[in-house]
């Protein structure tokens, strides 16, 4: 079983729709969470840290559920533009040091938005 | 904004060859870590730097080895070069304790090995 899940998609939405993507992850020592997007051969981008409040920017809204084990992305009024893959992304410190680690990344999700 | 930086952007090799992939981070950013991507995989963690010193490791084959200088550019060989290693290896900077150490990605190294 993968560290972190996704939602498998592809998603394939028309401009202006609402999209929500869902992720959990197994391990309870995880401590930072991103989403990342990538573009078809591309370095992953980050797109957002996510926060046990919840934080927006725009029109992408995170959540972290650490009871539940369960990070979500919610993106608001589509463009053309967002179609991408959405990479869900865990982080745990290194292991007897103070330095955070490497990240552990969800399978993706692809995600289309048409005209 | 500056960011991170790789060379070479694509790389032809033979099988049992060797490779170097460099990269330079962020400015001011204190940690590099090395990733591949296979085709139609997520990026999988190698190897990582913290203040020049090896800070984590993960699935890395024996065969690669990496370090990072004393101006913090980092590199990643390669040896016996195998079918196998062909991917995007991807180069992230990020800075201890800021903005719970969010990590900056590199265009990546394209490796085809043939």
């Amino acid at each position: 079983r993968k560290e972190v899940e996704q939602d498998p998609g592809p998603f394939n939405v028309p401009e202006g729709a609402t999209v929500a993507f869902n992720c959990t992850y197994s391990n309870s020592a995880s401590q930072s969470f991103f989403w990342y997007r990538q573009d078809c051969r591309k370095e992953p981008k980050l797109l957002m840290s996510v926060y046990s409040s919840g934080n927006e920017d725009g029109r992408f809204t995170a959540q972290l559920n650490r009871a539940s084990q369960y990070i979500s992305l919610l993106i608001r009024d589509s463009k053309l533009s967002d179609s991408a893959t959405y990479l869900c992304v865990e982080q745990r410190r290194v292991r007897g040091g103070t330095s955070y680690g490497k990240l552990t990344f969800g399978q993706g999700t692809i995600l289309t938005v048409h005209p | 904004a500056a960011g991170v930086i790789q060379s070479p952007r694509h790389l032809i090799k033979e099988k049992r060859e060797t490779a170097t992939l460099k990269c330079y981070p962020i400015p001011r950013h204190d940690t590099v870590y090395w990733y591949q991507q296979g085709p139609g995989q997520d990026p999988q963690f190698l190897i990582s730097f913290y203040e020049k010193m090896q800070s984590d490791k993960g699935s890395i084959p024996d065969r690669f080895s990496a370090q990072q200088f004393s101006d913090y550019h980092s590199e990643l060989n390669m040896s016996s070069l195998e079918l196998g290693d062909s991917a995007l290896y991807f180069c992230a900077s990020s800075l201890v304790g800021v903005r719970g150490n969010e990590q900056f990605f590199g265009p990546g190294t394209r490796l085809t090995v043939l």
